[in-house]
């Protein structure tokens, strides 16, 4: 049962252009929305967040978007730099009852083209 | 300071072998987290620590999993009799706080081999 799900396992993009990954989830209750950021062999590193009570989140060139009746989030990188290339994994949680487990989906490899 | 820290990173054990992962949290962190990521996939959780408290352990696959945290402070994740499907990367994250949300910010894993 994949609550969270990254439908894309790849993706390339050219440098300077726009990077979109897509993530969707089934599970209602979840509040809180996360991307992190994983280089080979090291571990996942936070990018940014967003909380269920709003539908953007921006940082710099990461804008996070929330579509929570399609249950439905994306991140925008913008412009595309090569250090973007790693595996970007979408996580939630449910903050509301306390528990702060965070559920993955399964990744998108970005490779930015220079 | 430091970041999470994670020993050994790598271990490669015999079918049947007891091994015993151990997570440094960033000190002060109150949560700790354990997660077992396999090939190809998403992290998947394993428990949770709040100071020395484990408050849920329903991720763990089976009861050769076991946790501690006594201190609150470090861990240590314990397989006992290693399968070949326990082969993953086991990660340790920590927050500062509990009742969330706080990012959890992760050490770089450990890779288990069971051959």
């Amino acid at each position: 049962d994949q609550q969270v799900k990254q439908n894309s396992p790849s993706l390339s993009v050219q440098e300077g252009r726009i990077s979109i990954l897509n993530c969707d989830y089934t599970n209602s209750m979840f509040d809180y929305f996360l991307w992190y950021k994983k280089y080979p062999a090291e571990g996942p590193t936070f990018l940014i967040s967003i909380s269920s009570i709003k539908d953007k989140n921006e940082d710099g060139r990461f804008t996070v978007f929330l579509n929570k009746s399609a249950k439905h989030l994306s991140l925008h990188i913008v412009p595309s730099q090569p250090g973007d290339s790693a595996v970007y994994f979408c996580a939630a949680s449910v903050i509301a009852f306390g528990n702060e487990k965070l559920t993955f989906g399964t990744g998108t490899r970005l490779t930015i083209i220079p | 300071g430091a970041g999470v820290s994670q020993s050994p990173r790598y271990k490669v054990a015999k079918r049947g072998q007891d091994v015993a992962l151990r997570c440094d949290p960033i000190s002060g962190h109150v949560s700790l987290f354990w997660y077992q990521q396999a090939l190809g996939q998403g992290p998947e959780f394993l428990t949770y620590f709040q100071n020395e408290a484990q408050l849920d352990k329903s991720g763990l696959p089976s009861d050769r999993f076991f946790a501690e945290r006594p201190e609150g402070s470090v861990s240590t994740l314990k397989i006992q009799r290693t399968q070949q499907e326990d082969s993953a990367v086991y990660l340790c994250a920590s927050s500062p706080l509990a009742g969330g949300p706080y990012e959890q910010y992760f050490g770089p894993g450990t890779r288990l081999t069971v051959t």
